[in-house]
């Protein structure tokens, strides 16, 4: 594709549901990343994806959180149990080899709002 | 852990005038990345410019530019000739040469040009 897709571009769900985001990649980018943006703050790391392994999952604030990329192409983040304070932008970002200098190209996020 | 630091929340330029962003660093790491992100209102991070640590050339993309003086841990960002789709939020990011390829981004600066 054009560039990194996300959906939904909003998501609304109340407290205690259950929330998949999905995340598209760039056409062959190897490297995926999720990051969480808070209101007036910078993206924090969540967890990155090298293929279909989640090489680094330390950003993941706990157990209710977990990520998945299958086929090595499109990542889901699942969040179970939500609660108030998981309100924030969800980013993905893709990259062709996930090395260093690479670039991470980003998506336009999830807003998600947990009422 | 590295951390980044933007000092300054929030700045303001007169179209066509110049404008410097601040951001420094710390980190144990010898050989890392240094990236310029900007965030419009439509949520998407682009890259605006990015620094190798072990150039000591001053990375430039056009009317962006930067400062990047190793020593002092400091990273900032020139833009000159200001134009009005430069307003953003502008984050800058760390990323270490091996290892963990996640970025560790700044608070972030909210840039408004004015006509």
């Amino acid at each position: 594709g054009a560039g990194v897709s996300q959906t939904p571009s909003n998501k609304v769900t109340e407290k205690g549901k259950y929330v998949e985001l999905r995340c598209d990649p760039i056409s062959g980018h190897t490297a995926l990343y999720w990051y969480r943006q808070s209101l007036g703050q910078g993206p924090e790391f969540l967890i990155y994806f090298q293929g279909t392994g989640a090489a680094d999952d330390s950003g993941l604030p706990n157990d209710r959180f977990f990520a998945v990329r299958p086929e090595g192409s499109v990542s889901t983040l699942k969040i179970q149990r939500t609660e108030r304070g998981d309100s924030a932008v969800y980013l993905c970002a893709s990259s062709l080899l996930g090395l260093g200098g690479d670039e991470q190209f980003f998506g336009p996020g999830t807003r998600l709002t947990v009422l | 852990a590295q951390t980044v630091t933007q000092s300054q929340p929030e700045m303001s330029v007169q179209e066509a005038e110049t404008v410097t962003l601040s951001c420094t660093y710390d980190t144990s790491e010898s050989n890392y990345y240094l990236f310029w992100y900007k965030q419009p209102p439509s949520r998407q991070m682009i890259l605006v410019i990015r620094q190798e640590a072990y150039k000591q050339q001053n990375a430039t993309e056009n009317r962006f530019s930067v400062n990047f003086q190793k020593a002092a841990k400091s990273f900032s960002l020139k833009i000159s000739d200001s134009q009005l789709g430069d307003t953003a939020m502008y984050f800058c990011a760390f990323r270490p040469g091996a290892g963990s390829y996640q970025l560790t981004f700044g608070k972030g600066t909210k840039l408004s040009v004015i006509p």
